[in-house]
């Protein structure tokens, strides 16, 4: 089945400690994204790859990294979480960057306390 | 500046009636992609449709349709014979063709009542 994987789903945890969140898919799609989604800001991008080794900031990527070492995997690192960054987070993936449908994956709730 | 209003919070509807969510556009792109997201209340983004900025056909698929109009800048959803799995956050959203994000509207909330 065609899909985009993320883990883990729920994960509460103190502010300093690192974390990383994944994201998988298994369509061989180029182009990886993160967003977040919080009450009254929507969902906002925090970093992309067009391909593997080519990442890019998106509109809110302080406080997080990404790597894209293979084209399936696409993580999601807080070095140092803060409690702003409790938030639900999406990892998406699509064929290209040029108006192709981007794809979920099922997200997960980050609790920073 | 490129923006997606969806100007409807929230609407509520009985189980049956039609509903239409309205999503009205900002881009200087003259090649744009537009899209429609359902969030049901298990969080997830499902996404329902593409239409680009070329192709002005009204789409049906089931009980959604689609109305893109270039001229008012609009590309509204409407749902027929509502039901209450229809109840969940529809998102109306632009694609940036520079970086490939997407601009999503504020989402509007659908719920359907028996």
């Amino acid at each position: 089945e065609a899909q985009v994987t993320q883990n883990p789903r729920y994960l509460i945890t103190v502010t300093g400690k690192k974390l990383t969140v994944t994201c998988s898919q298994n369509m061989n799609h180029e182009y990886m994204s993160w967003y977040r989604q919080d009450p009254g800001l929507g969902l906002r991008q925090i970093y992309y790859s067009m391909n593997v080794e080519v990442t890019d900031k998106g509109d809110v990527p302080e406080g997080y990294k990404v790597s894209r070492k293979e084209k399936r995997n696409f993580p999601l690192i807080l070095e140092s979480p803060s409690p702003n960054q409790t938030s639900l987070y999406f990892c998406a993936s699509s064929l290209g960057s040029a108006g192709n449908e981007q794809f979920f994956g099922p997200g997960t709730r980050l609790t920073v306390l | 500046a490129q923006k997606v209003t969806q100007a409807q919070t929230e609407i509520s509807v009985v189980e049956k009636e039609d509903v239409t969510l309205d999503c009205v556009y900002e881009t200087r792109d003259t090649t744009y992609y537009l899209f429609w997201y359902k969030q049901p209340p298990s969080g997830e983004l499902v996404f329902l449709i593409r239409r680009n900025s070329f192709d002005e056909q009204n789409e049906i698929s089931g009980r959604y349709s689609w109305n893109f109009q270039k001229s008012t800048s609009s590309f509204n959803f409407t749902i027929t014979a509502s039901q209450v799995v229809d109840s969940a956050v529809y998102f109306c959203a632009l694609i940036d063709n520079q970086g490939g994000k997407l601009i999503f509207g504020q989402g509007t909330e659908l719920s359907v009542k028996p």
